[in-house]
């Protein structure tokens, strides 16, 4: 059972290109989330998803898109990537809401940095 | 304004001793507190959730309170080791919804 798996780990880009994070899922979880965490900070949720075909906005979604056509992934679209948006990136996903206290499972993350 | 903070910012402690971290949050209307362990380059793993009738939550050597009144929290780690070393997160859940808002996180160091 893997979990939450994110592609890539790593990744440098330019100002003005673009990219995206995968995040898969094979726990049949109907929730998955996009959060930042920045040096100092607390997570940031930008995307969430409650199921296939329905994704809404977080807390700090400007300059990201998502998409979520099947179950188990919910990519995470950077278009003309700026250095405001270095950080890193985690991909979580739960069975209900948390609110629910339902536990939410993390990936590994994704470290971005834009120069 | 919903806050979650979370103290000491860094903890260094010997190994085989006990420790307790807080967790503060002034948020509104609270659904349910968790307690996560992060460990440098990993995501945050799930340690506890508690409910606002839960006072108390054990998960092994880490035992996490509440106080629902002050709005307080704490996680205490008993019996230290070296792989305790990591950040510990404090999330609080806000009911009728899916929303959560994260502490900044403690970083504790076990030095042998």
């Amino acid at each position: 059972n893997a979990g939450v798996t994110q592609t890539p780990k790593f990744r440098i880009l330019k100002i003005g290109q673009s990219m995206t994070l995968q995040c898969t899922q094979d726990m049949n979880h109907n929730y998955m989330y996009w959060y930042r965490q920045d040096p100092g900070m607390g997570l940031k949720l930008i995307y969430y998803s409650v199921g296939a075909g329905i994704t809404d906005k977080g807390e700090v979604p400007n300059g990201y898109n998502v998409s979520r056509s099947t179950t188990e992934d919910f990519p995470l679209r950077l278009e003309l990537a700026a250095p405001s948006q270095t950080s890193v990136y985690f991909c979580a996903s739960s069975l209900d809401s948390p609110g629910a206290k339902n536990i939410q499972y993390f990936g590994a993350g994704t470290r971005l940095s834009v120069l | 304004k919903n806050q979650v903070e979370q103290s000491p910012q860094s903890l260094i402690i010997l190994e085989g001793k006990n420790c307790t971290l807080q967790c503060n949050y002034t948020v509104s209307p609270f659904s349910n507190l968790r307690w996560y362990k992060q460990d440098t380059g990993r995501g945050p793993v799930s340690l506890t959730i508690m409910t606002f009738s839960e006072n108390t939550k054990s998960n092994g050597r880490y035992t996490a309170t509440l106080d629902a009144d002050t709005k307080q929290s704490s996680l205490h780690i008993t019996a230290s080791q070296l792989s305790d070393s990591a950040s510990y997160i404090c999330v609080v859940g806000i009911r009728g919804g899916f929303k959560t808002i994260f502490g900044a996180g403690t970083r504790l160091f076990v030095k042998a």
